[in-house]
């Protein structure tokens, strides 16, 4: 069974600065689906950035990029210009096969310091 | 707007008592999905459906149940067989077969146990 690993149960950063979440994940798979999504304290889901594995070219959306490294099976979340908004806790999510189910890590919590 | 709704926003289940959760969307998505939220946790599977009048189990079916009679609707009820149902409970749609859509979440309902 396909499993994803965050290592970081929380994680701190000054506003304006950058901070990077990690995420590792374990599949047999050459085609799948890497997704971040960020839980704020609404318990909304919210998309944050998705990665196709056939993609070499890491995704990018506005100040959030990721480093996807397919070899070593990684999928890090790097958030830019940290801002108070972003605090939140944030799910690796992996999606592949029939029924595309999503497999979340178990999270990690965001907090964004004045 | 289209979006998905679930409803209760909280619930409350006695011993012995089947409740059920109601997910409606009107995204025009063929799949639909329950997860379940514990404190600290990632969500996990529960059921999904890819199609009207078809569903497949998820990793923690045991005690609950679903229909899927209208595209629109996929509500799952929580039995007296699942002995620990407080939990956090997400409702999501896709469009069927194209793994790189994401999966689009409802706002929760939270159930506790009187």
């Amino acid at each position: 069974a396909q499993t994803v690993t965050q290592s970081q149960p929380e994680m701190s950063v000054q506003e304006a600065e950058t901070v990077t979440l990690s995420c590792t994940y374990d599949t047999s798979e050459s085609d799948y689906y890497l997704f971040w999504y960020k839980q704020p304290p609404s318990r909304q889901m919210i998309l944050v950035i998705r990665q196709e594995a056939y993609k070499q070219q890491n995704a990018t959306e506005n100040r959030f990029s990721v480093n996807f490294q397919k070899a070593a099976k990684s999928f890090s979340l790097k958030i830019s210009d940290s801002q108070l908004g972003d605090a939140a806790m944030y799910f690796c999510a992996y999606s592949e096969g029939y029924g595309n189910k999503l497999v979340f890590g178990a999270g990690t919590i965001l907090r964004v310091k004045s | 707007d289209g979006g998905i709704t679930q409803s209760p926003k909280y619930l409350f289940r006695k011993e012995g008592q089947n409740v059920t959760l109601s997910c409606e969307q009107n995204l025009n998505h063929d799949a639909m999905y329950w997860y379940r939220q514990d404190p600290g946790q990632g969500l996990r599977l529960i059921y999904y459906s890819q199609i009207v009048n078809d569903f497949q189990k998820g990793d923690i079916a045991e005690g609950y149940s679903v229909s899927r009679e209208k595209k629109e609707s996929f509500p799952l009820t929580v039995t007296s067989a699942q002995k620990n149902p407080t939990a956090f409970y997400l409702c999501a749609s896709k469009t069927a077969g194209r793994s790189n859509q994401p999966q689009h979440f409802g706002d929760g309902t939270r159930l506790s146990i009187l």
